[in-house]
């Protein structure tokens, strides 16, 4: 079993669908990270949260400690927000800063 | 603010060539930098950890004389794949942090293909 895990792997939306994508992972993490990797590769960092809530334009990452979970939410969402979004993980265990990946979400949004 | 620049961006190399990517972190100082492959529809798989002045740390698999990091300044890391072949072809990422704890910026990636 992986160490994090995003659901759905795919999502299909038309435009201005409201959009969840779930992540959970079973370490003790000091940060888990939120990036978005277009199609032509570019990976981007959208936010890297301990504790709470993060809001960004349309995006909002929510995380429950407790619980060891994440969301991402994309409010309004348009054709260009159609990416693959990755939930990773800094983990306590390591000692280091590296960095534990899910599989990604691939997010397609139809006008 | 954090920009972190790739180099180049596409590369064609042939088999037993060496080419070498460079990763800059263009507005901050980069005390750590990590390098990752990218296989097609696959996960970014962390290559190396390379912190400013010393050697990098390989992850288990990788094999140091093939993959050469440098971590010269604390602006720039270099990825020497020596002795390339076909098999080497990949989407390589690299990533720059400020410091411990901090977030990691990513570069635009370095498509590699060996002919």
């Amino acid at each position: 079993k992986n160490e994090v895990e995003q659901s759905p792997q795919n999502l299909t939306a038309q435009e201005g669908e409201f959009i969840t994508i779930n992540c959970s992972y079973s370490v003790g993490i000091s940060a888990l990270h939120w990036l978005q990797q277009h199609p032509g590769g570019g990976i981007v960092s959208l936010f890297m949260l301990s504790s709470g809530k993060k809001k960004h334009g349309r995006l909002i990452a929510t995380i429950n400690i407790q619980e060891k979970h994440s969301s991402l939410h994309i409010t309004a969402s348009h054709p260009r927000d159609s990416a693959v979004y990755i939930c990773a993980v800094r983990s306590k265990a390591y000692n280091t800063d590296k960095l534990i990946f899910g599989t990604g979400t691939r997010l397609q949004v139809f006008p | 603010g954090a920009v972190v620049s790739q180099h180049p961006s596409r590369v064609i190399c042939k088999s037993g060539t060496s080419v070498k990517i460079e990763c800059r972190s263009l507005d901050f100082q980069a005390t750590t930098m990590f390098w990752y492959r990218q296989f097609p529809k696959q996960s970014l798989m962390l290559m190396a950890t390379s912190n400013e002045g010393s050697k990098a740390t390989y992850e288990q698999g990788v094999e140091k004389d093939k993959f050469l990091i440098n971590h010269a300044s604390l602006t720039l890391s270099t990825l020497t794949v020596t002795s390339a072949h076909p098999e080497d072809s990949s989407f390589y990422i690299c990533s720059a942090q400020r410091d411990k704890a901090y977030e990691q910026y990513f570069g635009p990636g370095t498509r590699l293909t060996v002919t």
